[in-house]
C-alpha cells in the first residue's frame, strides 16, 4: 500500500540558508500535518492542513511557512536556517478530521553546519 | 492543557521478558484519542495502536497488549516475551482535532 512519501530524505545546508521538505500524503487522505523532532526528542508539532487550508499551528518558527497544494502535497519551507534547526522532520497524513490515525513518513532529516 | 508522560526514560530486558511501557495523560477533553508508535534506530514513526476516550477495552495484537484506564488515565503498553527486534523507542500520544502531544518516548533495549 501506498505511504506517506517525504524528500528529500537528508538534507545538509549552512546556517542562514534556506531548505524546502516535501511531503506526498497517501492517495485520498486529505490532512497534513508536520513535526519535528530534534535529537532525544519527542516529535514536536508544527502546522497543519485541511483541504489546502491551514488548519492547525503549533511551535513553528516564523522564519518556517508551509503551504498544501491542489494536488494535496505539501511542502515546508525554512529560511535563515539556524543550527537548532537541525533535526527529524515528519510528514503525516490522515483521512478527515478530528484526528484520525495518522500515518507517518520516513522522515527528513536536516542537518545545518 | 493536553500532556502525556512517560516517566520510563529507558528499559532494558533480557530477550523473552515481557515488558510493561507506561503512559499518563492529561487532557480536560471528553472526546480524544490515544496512541502508540514505535520509533526503530533507522528513525520512522511506525503506528501501533489508536484508541478513542469512550472504548476502554483492552486490546490484544500478537505480543502486544494495551490497558487503557480512563480512571487513572493511563494507557499501557506491555510485549510479552519481548525480542532484540523490539528494541525501539516508543512514544504514547494523545490526540485531538489537529493536535497530536507526544510523550517524551521510552527507550527499549531487548538483549539477546
Amino acid at each position: 500500500a501506498a505511504g506517506v512519501i517525504q524528500s528529500p530524505r537528508h538534507l545538509i545546508k549552512e546556517k542562514r540558508e534556506t531548505a524546502t521538505l516535501k511531503c506526498y500524503p497517501i492517495p485520498r487522505h486529505d490532512t497534513v500535518y508536520w513535526y519535528q523532532q530534534g535529537p532525544g526528542q519527542d516529535p514536536q508539532f508544527l502546522i497543519s492542513f485541511y483541504e489546502k487550508m491551514q488548519s492547525d499551528k503549533g511551535s513553528i518558527p516564523d522564519r518556517f511557512s508551509a503551504q498544501q497544494f491542489s494536488d494535496y502535497h505539501s511542502e515546508l519551507n525554512m529560511s535563515s536556517l539556524e543550527l537548532g534547526d537541525s533535526a527529524l522532520y515528519f510528514c503525516a497524513s490522515s483521512l478527515g478530521q478530528p484526528t484520525g490515525e495518522l500515518f507517518f513518513g520516513e522522515g527528513s532529516r536536516l542537518t545545518v553546519l | 492543557a493536553q500532556k502525556v508522560t512517560q516517566a520510563q526514560t529507558e528499559i532494558s530486558v533480557v530477550e523473552k521478558e515481557d515488558v510493561t511501557l507506561d503512559c499518563v495523560y492529561e487532557t480536560r477533553d471528553t472526546t480524544y484519542y490515544l496512541f502508540w508508535y514505535k520509533q526503530p534506530p533507522s528513525g520512522e514513526l511506525v503506528f501501533l495502536i489508536r484508541r478513542n476516550s469512550f472504548d476502554e477495552q483492552n486490546e490484544i495484537s500478537g505480543r502486544y497488549s494495551w490497558n487503557f484506564q480512563k480512571s487513572t488515565s493511563s494507557f499501557n503498553f506491555t510485549i510479552t516475551a519481548s525480542q532484540v527486534v523490539d528494541s525501539a523507542v516508543y512514544f504514547c500520544a494523545l490526540g485531538r482535532n489537529n493536535d497530536m502531544r507526544f510523550g517524551a518516548g521510552t527507550r527499549l533495549t531487548v538483549k539477546p
